[in-house]
């Protein structure tokens, strides 16, 4: 039981390139979201979906695309990569109402 | 606007010396409460979750507490492995999941 896993751990962009962000699942959660981390903004939701082909936005949105076409994964899409977009991104996931989320390790993502 | 503020922004602890971490929150509905910890590095890991006021849940040393406004972590006789960013966050009523977060308390237990 693998839990949330995030792929890759590390990546360094050049503004302009685009790229999709993994997460998967194997613990046949309904709901997963994506959180990306800066230092003094706390956690803040990008996507969320609450199954698979149902997703809605979050606090931060723009520049960034989600789709559920399966309940395991919820890739995260950078359409256009801005050095805005540099941060730690958390993917996480729960089994329903009264669950609390389970985040994967994360992701470190530096746009240059 | 729903928010969520911790206090402090970071602690200093002997090992031994109890205390509390607040959480409050304005929320238009509250579905949910949650306490995670998260270590350097990692992602944060689920320790807690209160839905009522008046409730409680307890894990080890730590205690957690809820009322119609606020949230309190006790830390009882604290240890140096529980040293970490403490966060608590926020589901407000509706159907969607946006889990609002605070920024954190920075927590330091010395030896």
């Amino acid at each position: 039981n693998a839990g949330v896993t995030q792929t890759p751990k590390f990546q360094v962009l050049k503004t302009g390139q685009s790229m999709t962000l993994q997460c998967a699942q194997d613990m046949n959660h309904e709901y997963m979201s994506w959180y990306r981390q800066d230092p003094g903004m706390g956690l803040r939701l990008i996507h969320y979906s609450v199954g698979a082909g149902i997703t809605d936005q979050g606090e931060v949105p723009n520049g960034y695309n989600v789709s559920r076409s399966t309940t395991e994964d919820f890739p995260l899409r950078l359409l256009s990569a801005a050095p805005s977009q540099t941060s730690v991104y958390f993917c996480a996931s729960r089994e329903g109402a009264y669950y609390g989320y389970t985040f994967g390790s994360g992701t470190r993502l530096t746009v240059v | 606007e729903d928010q969520v503020t911790q206090s402090p922004e970071a602690l200093r602890l002997q090992e031994g010396e109890s205390s509390s971490l607040n959480c409050s929150y304005t929320v238009s509905g509250l579905r949910g409460l949650f306490w995670y910890r998260q270590d350097p590095g990692k992602g944060p890991e689920f320790l807690f979750t209160l839905y009522s006021a008046g409730e409680e849940k307890e894990k080890e040393r730590l205690k957690a507490t809820l009322t119609k406004k606020e949230s309190f972590l006790h830390i009882t006789a604290p240890k140096p492995e529980d040293s970490a960013t403490y966060l608590c966050a926020v589901l407000p009523q509706g159907g969607s999941e946006k889990l609002v977060f605070g920024k954190g308390t920075k927590l330091t237990v010395n030896p």
